[in-house]
């Protein structure tokens, strides 16, 4: 069965750096798109970023202002999010989902940015 | 503010049948395929709608999608307790170049 898995999420200081991981299994990940989803607490879903199946074709949110960094590893079936420069307003739950349509997410993995 | 809008609350009686709206534009709802999602309190979301009416496999047919124009519509009939989430609409906004979702609706089964 498809499964999705974020990892590496957690407490950061505003400024700081986190990189987020999602290992894919149960499908081939290698043909599939890929995508990060956020949700603030109490709020609604946020769409951040996806990327192509050989990362040739990359899009962000316009909102991100170039502060994160989609990447994939299809060897390790691994998609991540490199976010640097957090703020407090990016304390949320990280999903990861397979695009088009988003038909998988993960669990999802909280970050909190708090000084 | 969200590009798509959706009421923030819904209500209806068990048994009886609730429709949820999603008014955008011609940019994202008007141009491309609509998508629902079922979000239950700290849980991750489900994929309830895609294509603007087709059902994943395992979603019931109690679960229905329309649109027309710029606004798509999520039915539910047969309305359970086991009903009782958050459905956020989604879509691709050609303007913006991303994806939009809805604010999110809450339905409550009375």
């Amino acid at each position: 069965q498809v499964q999705l898995v974020e990892s590496g999420g957690g407490f950061v200081k505003p400024g700081g750096s986190l990189r987020l991981s999602c290992a894919a299994s149960g499908f081939a990940f290698s043909d599939y798109y890929m995508t990060w989803i956020r949700q603030a607490p109490g709020k609604g879903l946020e769409w951040l970023s996806y990327i192509s199946t050989s990362a040739k074709t990359i899009l962000y949110a316009p909102s991100l202002e170039g502060r994160f960094t989609i990447s994939r590893d299809n060897a390790k079936n691994t998609v991540y999010l490199q976010m640097d420069n957090l703020r407090a307003d990016d304390t949320a739950v990280y999903y990861c989902a397979r695009w088009g349509p988003l038909d998988y997410w993960g669990q999802g993995t909280l970050v909190t940015v708090s000084s | 503010q969200s590009v798509l809008t959706q009421p923030p609350s819904v209500y209806a009686a068990s048994g009886q049948k609730v429709t949820i709206s999603c008014s955008g534009s011609s940019f994202n709802t008007g141009k491309y395929y609509v998508s629902w999602y079922q979000q239950f309190p700290g849980t991750t979301p489900k994929l309830l709608i895609y294509d603007d009416y087709q059902r994943p496999s395992g979603i019931p047919d109690r679960f229905s999608g329309s649109k027309s124009g710029t606004s798509a519509t999520l039915g539910i009939t047969g309305l359970q307790t086991g009903d009782e989430a958050d459905y956020y609409c989604g879509a691709w906004d050609g303007s913006l170049n991303a994806y939009v979702f809805g604010s999110g609706t809450k339905v409550t089964v009375l």
